[in-house]
């Protein structure tokens, strides 16, 4: 079955820097890779996706290039502020429509 | 719309007992799911539902029952409770699209199985 990891699991950055976590999949057949930002105590929102037929989407501070030969993806955060201090979770779809497996999360601090 | 509903948001067990987590949701959603978060292992799918009557098993289906009589709610039995299921669960429901509608969580069950 398809297994998604996740690097690194935690990351400081100072406020302004970008931010950048990576995720492997294993499975060719993912064809839908969104990501989900989980505030403390929160339950996990969409902030962005991309289909296997794009490789890089963009919107506003926050991109996602997508390598279908390598089998990884990449979320990156531009001009950090400290409310992008969060979890975050990249997912892989798998099987029929809107089930996933996730990563194991990236803990980002945005530090003032 | 209220969105995705999850109740209890918290609740305590001792081993042994068994309890329902509901979830409804009032966007019309045909696709329906569980998930539990645990500490280092991201959200692990459970079962999952594409509409009434229909259910299936996700990652980790052991221990939990589910059933799907109506569209809007789609409950989680813990038949009896085991420690190993202390957990965050969150309930999810999207369109019956594609792999790319747009998953809506619940806010979350935190359960603590003792």
């Amino acid at each position: 079955g398809e297994n998604v990891e996740q690097h690194p699991s935690t990351l400081s950055v100072q406020e302004g820097d970008s931010a950048v976590i990576k995720c492997t999949y294993s499975d060719s057949a993912s064809n839908y890779f969104p990501w989900y930002k989980q505030e403390l105590g929160k339950r996990p929102q969409l902030i962005i996706d991309i289909r296997s037929n794009v490789g890089e989407k963009k919107d506003q501070r926050i991109a996602v290039t997508l390598n279908k030969t390598a089998k990884h993806f990449s979320l990156h955060i531009t001009e950090t502020q400290p409310e992008d201090s969060a979890v975050y979770f990249c997912a892989a779809s798998i099987g029929y429509g809107q089930n996933f497996v996730f990563g194991p999360g990236t803990r980002l601090s945005v530090l003032p | 719309n209220a969105g995705v509903t999850q109740t209890p948001k918290f609740q305590v067990l001792k081993t042994g007992q068994s309890m329902t987590l509901q979830c409804a949701q009032d966007m019309n959603h045909e696709y329906m799911s569980w998930y539990r978060q645990d500490p280092g292992m991201g959200l692990r799918l459970i079962h999952y539902s594409v509409g009434a009557g229909i259910t299936d098993q996700g990652e980790v289906p052991n221990g939990y029952n589910v059933s799907r009589s109506t569209t809007e709610d789609f409950p989680l039995r813990l038949l009896s409770a085991a420690p190993s299921q202390t957990s965050v669960y969150f309930c999810a429901s999207s369109r019956r699209g594609g792999p790319n509608e747009k998953l809506f969580f619940g806010s979350g069950t935190q359960l603590s199985v003792l």
